[in-house]
C-alpha cells in the first residue's frame, strides 16, 4: 500500500526566505511523486513530478523537489518566498499500473511581508 | 491541449434536494476520471473513479453516486442531500493506465453548500 505524510499542516515564512515543505512517502514499488498547489476556491495545479528520471525535479514558479530514496522523502523547496506563494500544497504518490493517486493532508504556506 | 470543465461553480441546495454536478474533459480520449471532495479545512477525499464508459468504482459508500455516460463526461449525483455533503467538489482526469505519466489534472471545482 502507498501513503504520504506531510510534516506540518501550517508553515510560515517571511518574504524572501527559503521555503521548505516536507513530504515522506511509503511505497512497495517505485513511485511516481507529485507536488500540487491549490489557491483558495480553485482546483489543484501540478507544480512538478518525479517519474524515475532525474532525482532533482524543477517545477513551475521557481519550485523544485529532490527525490531521496534512502530517506523516502520528496521535499519541496524554493529559495526565496514570494507573497504569491501563499497557498496550500499537496504531496501525492502513484504507481505504475495503479488507478489512484494518494494525496497527503496538505500544508498551508503563509508568507509574511 | 486538454481542458477540464466543471459546473456549476457554486451551488446552494436545501437538505433533501437532489444534486447533479457535471464534469467534461476536452482534448483527450479514454481518460481516467475522478471525483474528490474537500470538506472545510480538510484534504482530498476520493469519492469515485472511472476507467471507461459505464465503469464506476466507489471509494466511499454514501448517498452519492457517479455515472459516466460518455467517454469524457463524468456526473456526480445524489437523490437527497445531507448537511454533511457540503464541501468543495473537484473533478480530475488522467491518462489511461499504461501511459507514460500519472499526474492528474483538476477542474476548477464546485462549491456546494447544503442548508
Amino acid at each position: 500500500a502507498q501513503s504520504v505524510t506531510q510534516l506540518g499542516s501550517h508553515v510560515s515564512v517571511s518574504e524572501g526566505a527559503l521555503v521548505l515543505l516536507r513530504c515522506n512517502y511509503s511505497s512497495s514499488v517505485p513511485p511516481y511523486l507529485f507536488w500540487y498547489v491549490q489557491y483558495p476556491n480553485q482546483g489543484l495545479q501540478l507544480l512538478l513530478k518525479y517519474t524515475s528520471a532525474a532525482t532533482l525535479v524543477k517545477g513551475i514558479n521557481g519550485f523544485e523537489a529532490e527525490f531521496k530514496k534512502s530517506e523516502t522523502s520528496f521535499h519541496l523547496t524554493k529559495p526565496s518566498a514570494h507573497m504569491s506563494d501563499a497557498a496550500e500544497y499537496f504531496c501525492a504518490v502513484s504507481r505504475t499500473g495503479g488507478f489512484k493517486t494518494i494525496f497527503g493532508a496538505g500544508t498551508r504556506l503563509f508568507v509574511k511581508a | 491541449s486538454q481542458t477540464i470543465h466543471q459546473w456549476p461553480a457554486t451551488l446552494v441546495q436545501p437538505v433533501g434536494s437532489p444534486l447533479s454536478l457535471e464534469c467534461t474533459v476536452e482534448g483527450t480520449s479514454n481518460p481516467n476520471l475522478y471525483w474528490y471532495r474537500q470538506a472545510a479545512g480538510r484534504g482530498l477525499q476520493l469519492l469515485f473513479y472511472s476507467v471507461g464508459i459505464g465503469q464506476i468504482s466507489s471509494e466511499v459508500p454514501q448517498n452519492l453516486s457517479a455515472s459516466r455516460p460518455q467517454d469524457r463526461q463524468f456526473i456526480l449525483s445524489s437523490k437527497k442531500l445531507l448537511l454533511s455533503d457540503s464541501g468543495f467538489y473537484l473533478c480530475a482526469w488522467r491518462e489511461a493506465t499504461g501511459a507514460s505519466s500519472y499526474e492528474q489534472y483538476f477542474g476548477p471545482g464546485t462549491r456546494l453548500t447544503v442548508t
